[in-house]
C-alpha cells in the first residue's frame, strides 16, 4: 500500500502557477495516481489521474517521472476560489487495495 | 449524468443511538467507498464494496457496518453512537475493480453526535 507525503501548507498569489508534489516511494506497478481537491466542508472534487509521464487536462498537469516515486500537480495561473486542500491518491482499485489519502496539502492564495 | 448521491445532508443522533447513512452511486458504477473525515482532519478509509460484497475495511470498529444493494447503492450504519463520531462520511464510487478506475465522491453527510 503505497504511502503519500505532501507539503501540509503552501501560499501562492493570483495569477501563479503552482506545483504541489507527493512523494510516493513505494508505489506498486498497478498503482495510478490522483489528485483530488477539497473545499470546507465539501467531497473531494477530482482534477486529474496519471500513471506515467505527462497528463493535461482543462484545469491541470500531472507530471510523473519516469521512477513514478513521486508526482507534481501544476495548477497554472491559480486565483483566490483555489484555495483549498489538495490530495493526492496512490493505488489500485483492484481486490484488497483500501485506497488511503494522506494528509492533503492547504493551498492559500492570496490577492 | 448525477454524480455520487448522499442522504442526509445533515444528521443529529443522541450518544448510543444508531444512524443510517445512504449513497447512491454514479449510474453504471459498482464499487462504493465510505469515507470518515472529522473536522480539519483527513480522509479515514471506512468501507467498500463492490458488486454487493464488502471487499476490504479500515481500522474501524465493528459498529460501522455497512452494505450494498442490488441496485448499487449502498447504506452505512453506525450503531451505539459516541461523540467522537461526530464527523462528515464521504461516499464515492467507480466503476469496478480495474486499475486506473477513478474515484468520484458525493458532498457528503454530516453527522453530529451529542
Amino acid at each position: 500500500l503505497a504511502k503519500t507525503t505532501q507539503p501540509i501548507s503552501m501560499d501562492s498569489y493570483e495569477g501563479q502557477e503552482v506545483n504541489i508534489t507527493c512523494s510516493h516511494n513505494n508505489i506498486a506497478t498497478n498503482d495510478y495516481i490522483t489528485w483530488y481537491q477539497q473545499f470546507p466542508s465539501q467531497g473531494p472534487r477530482f482534477i486529474i489521474q496519471g500513471y506515467k509521464t505527462k497528463v493535461t487536462n482543462e484545469v491541470a498537469s500531472l507530471f510523473i517521472p519516469a521512477d513514478r516515486k513521486s508526482s507534481t500537480l501544476s495548477l497554472p495561473r491559480v486565483s483566490l476560489s483555489d484555495t483549498a486542500v489538495y490530495y493526492c491518491l496512490v493505488g489500485d482499485n483492484n481486490a484488497g487495495n483500501m485506497l488511503t489519502f494522506g494528509g492533503g496539502t492547504r493551498l492559500m492564495v492570496k490577492p | 449524468e448525477a454524480g455520487v448521491t448522499q442522504s442526509p445532508t445533515h444528521l443529529i443522533k443522541t450518544r448510543g443511538q444508531q444512524a443510517t447513512l445512504r449513497c447512491s452511486p454514479i449510474s453504471g458504477h459498482t464499487s462504493v467507498y465510505w469515507y470518515q473525515q472529522a473536522l480539519g482532519l483527513g480522509l479515514q478509509f471506512l468501507l467498500w464494496y463492490d458488486e454487493g460484497e464488502e471487499r476490504n475495511r479500515g481500522n474501524f470498529p465493528p459498529r460501522f457496518s455497512g452494505r450494498q444493494f442490488p441496485n448499487y447503492s449502498s447504506e452505512l450504519n453506525v450503531n451505539a453512537l459516541e461523540l467522537e463520531d461526530s464527523a462528515l462520511y464521504l461516499c464515492a464510487s467507480s466503476s469496478g475493480r480495474e486499475s486506473g478506475n477513478t474515484i468520484y465522491f458525493g458532498e457528503g453527510s454530516w453527522l453530529t453526535v451529542v
